[in-house]
This record gives structure tokens, C-alpha cells and sequence, in this order.
């Protein structure tokens, strides 16, 4: 069993639709990461959470460190939000473990 | 954007060759990552650092050897390349700072071995 379990692994939404996607993990974290990368390109950090709740504009990521659960949401999704979504942990010596990503495609 | 660069970010090169991989950061950040990325995968670890000539291995580091003769370089080699090496590189820095714990990419290297 992998310790970051993503899912759902491949989603596809219409524009507009509310998006979520969630995280679990299985070892003590100092951290979770979420991450996006597109097509092709680099790894983008999208938020860092140890605890509670963050917001950047339509992008909301929640953290329940006692259920080792976290997800992340996407309000009113745009086609240019299609890319694959990464949860990661730091646990022990900070090392990053990388769930396996859910690919995420929004249509017109 | 952090200051963490891969060189090269394209790379073809033979079967048999060896090949190396930097990692160069400015965040003075203490560990270091090199992860593969295949389609079906995710990431996988091969290789991090916890300081400079301290290394471990992660889940798929047969092949795979590196080097970390200083803070702010993390060299990925593969002595001899073989065709299931032929990945995208990602390489990750982290740290505990006074903002929580950061992890930054790089923007990966396309190796290719023919």
C-alpha cells in the first residue's frame, strides 16, 4: 500500500463545475504539498499545509490531521485548470513522498 | 521563483554511456531529492540528501548513483545508461524554515537513451 493514496486517479469536469480532489496518507507528516504540473511542463507548488485550511482565488486545500485526509478544491473550473494534481507529504527527515496524481481535464 | 535549476533539461544519449544530472539550488535548503517520472508511476524517489555527503537511497535507485560534495549541488549519475532509464528527472529541495516546511521543483530533464 502506497503511503499518499490520491483520488480520484483521472476526472473530468465540464467549465464551472465545483472540483474535488482528495489525499490520504498513512505515516506522520510535518506537511502536505499540493502540486500541479500541465502537460509537459514543471511542478508547480499550489500550497503547503500543516494544519486547517488555505485559499488562493478559486483554489481551497483542507487538511484533518487526525484523519490523515486532505483535499483539494477547485470552484468554478476552467479549462486551463486541466493539468495533473499531486499530493505530497514531508514526514520523517523531511522527506517528500508524492501520492501518484490525479489527471484532471475540463471541457468547454 | 526558488532558486532551484536542472541542467541539462533535454538529454539523448546511448545505451552504455554514463550520463550526469545537476541539481543547483540557493535556498541553502538541507535535503535534496532526484525522483523519476514514468507514465502509470508517479514520482518515484531514487536518491536524496540530508547534507552535504549524505545520501540514502529511495524506492528505485538501482542504476543510480549521487553525489553531494556541496550544499547547493546534487549530481544524479548513471554510470551506464540503459533504455528503462529513459524518464523525465525531477529534482526537489526541502526544508523546515521559519514558513513551515518548503519543498521546491525544478523544472525536470528529459533524458532519452536510444
Amino acid at each position: 500500500k502506497n503511503e499518499v493514496e490520491q483520488s480520484p486517479q483521472n476526472l473530468t469536469a465540464q467549465e464551472g463545475e465545483f472540483i474535488t480532489i482528495n489525499c490520504s496518507y498513512s505515516v506522520g507528516i510535518s506537511a502536505l504539498h499540493w502540486l500541479q504540473q500541465h502537460p509537459g511542463g514543471g511542478i508547480v507548488s499550489l500550497f503547503m499545509l500543516s494544519s486547517g485550511k488555505k485559499k488562493h482565488g478559486r483554489l481551497i486545500a483542507t487538511i484533518n490531521i487526525q484523519e490523515k485526509h486532505s483535499s483539494l478544491h477547485i470552484t468554478a473550473s476552467h479549462p486551463r485548470d486541466s493539468a495533473v494534481y499531486i499530493c505530497a507529504v514531508t514526514g520523517t527527515a523531511s522527506k517528500l513522498t508524492f501520492g501518484t496524481g490525479t489527471r484532471l481535464q475540463v471541457t468547454l | 521563483d526558488a532558486g532551484i535549476t536542472q541542467s541539462p533539461r533535454h538529454k539523448v544519449t546511448e545505451t552504455g554511456t554514463p550520463v550526469t544530472l545537476r541539481c543547483h539550488q540557493t535556498e541553502n535548503h538541507r535535503y535534496m531529492y532526484w525522483y523519476r517520472q514514468d507514465p502509470g508511476h508517479g514520482l518515484r524517489l531514487i536518491h536524496y540528501s540530508y547534507g552535504v555527503k549524505d545520501t540514502d537511497k529511495g524506492e528505485v535507485s538501482d542504476g543510480y548513483s549521487v553525489s553531494r560534495s556541496k550544499t547547493e549541488d546534487f549530481l544524479l549519475t548513471l554510470e551506464s545508461a540503459t533504455s528503462s532509464q529513459t524518464s523525465v528527472y525531477f529534482c526537489a529541495i526541502s526544508d523546515n524554515t521559519g514558513r513551515g516546511t518548503e519543498a521546491f521543483f525544478g523544472q525536470g530533464t528529459r533524458l532519452t537513451v536510444v
